[in-house]
């Protein structure tokens, strides 16, 4: 089976960092993405990581432990446009599809 | 240049009817994906097609839902005898690349179904 857990929400003051975690359990790894969707909008790529270590792009930076089932998404200088649902998605081997989680509903306030 | 375009953005349909939901992707994408998304969840996988074929249909709910693609391009959902289950937001999602590989999905904005 697999299995995708991050925070429901968050707040945060803008300026500031926030990092929005997320955890995964699933057979056969082959990468994991995060995603970000503001309200009645589509899902737009933020990151893809397949292996250990952080990757960096701008203000935004993803993490991976392939060990711990783990990774994070690390926002800088905060943004009011940052509001929106980080969605973290797994993709798992022989498969052709994401497994998305929920989704972290991230509200910046000034 | 244009990006996965989905029509209709929105459908109010009546319980029992048959809906056609339509994903034009971006040109030159082999593999095209529908997802399906609840209010306060992430998407949901539904099926893929790797240019006509639909290479896997393993997360289509049930028989009346079903999906095409002809010609390799666009793609009709179609769902017979909706259930006020069925709605939601049906995303649409193309890759230049195929099964197993990394390659990024870009998504339409959706179709919003609301079966009353």
């Amino acid at each position: 089976g697999q299995n995708i857990d991050q925070p429901t929400e968050m707040t945060a003051t803008e300026g500031a960092i926030v990092q929005i975690n997320c955890t995964y359990q699933t057979s056969g790894f082959n990468g994991l993405f995060w995603y970000q969707q503001h309200a009645g909008e589509a899902p737009t790529f933020l990151s893809y990581n397949v292996l250990d270590g952080l990757e960096e792009k701008g203000r935004f930076s993803s993490f991976l432990s392939r060990s711990k089932g783990y990774s994070y998404l690390l926002l800088k200088e905060l943004q009011m446009k940052d509001s929106a649902s980080y969605l973290c998605a797994v993709l798992h081997t022989g498969a052709n599809n994401l497994f998305f989680g929920t989704g972290t509903r991230l509200t910046v306030i000034p | 240049g244009a990006g996965v375009s989905q029509t209709p953005s929105n459908k109010v349909t009546e319980k029992g009817k048959y809906v056609e939901l339509r994903c034009d992707p971006i040109s030159g994408h082999t593999a095209l994906y529908w997802y399906r998304q609840s209010l306060g969840q992430g998407p949901e996988f539904l099926i893929y097609f790797q240019g006509t074929g639909a290479a896997d249909d393993s997360g289509l709910p049930n028989d009346r839902f079903f999906a095409v693609r002809p010609e390799g391009s666009v793609s009709t959902l179609k769902i017979q005898r909706t259930e006020r289950g069925d709605s939601a937001v049906y995303l649409c999602a193309s890759s230049p690349r195929g099964a197993g590989g990394p390659g990024e999905q870009f998504f339409g904005p959706g179709t919003r179904l609301t079966v009353l």
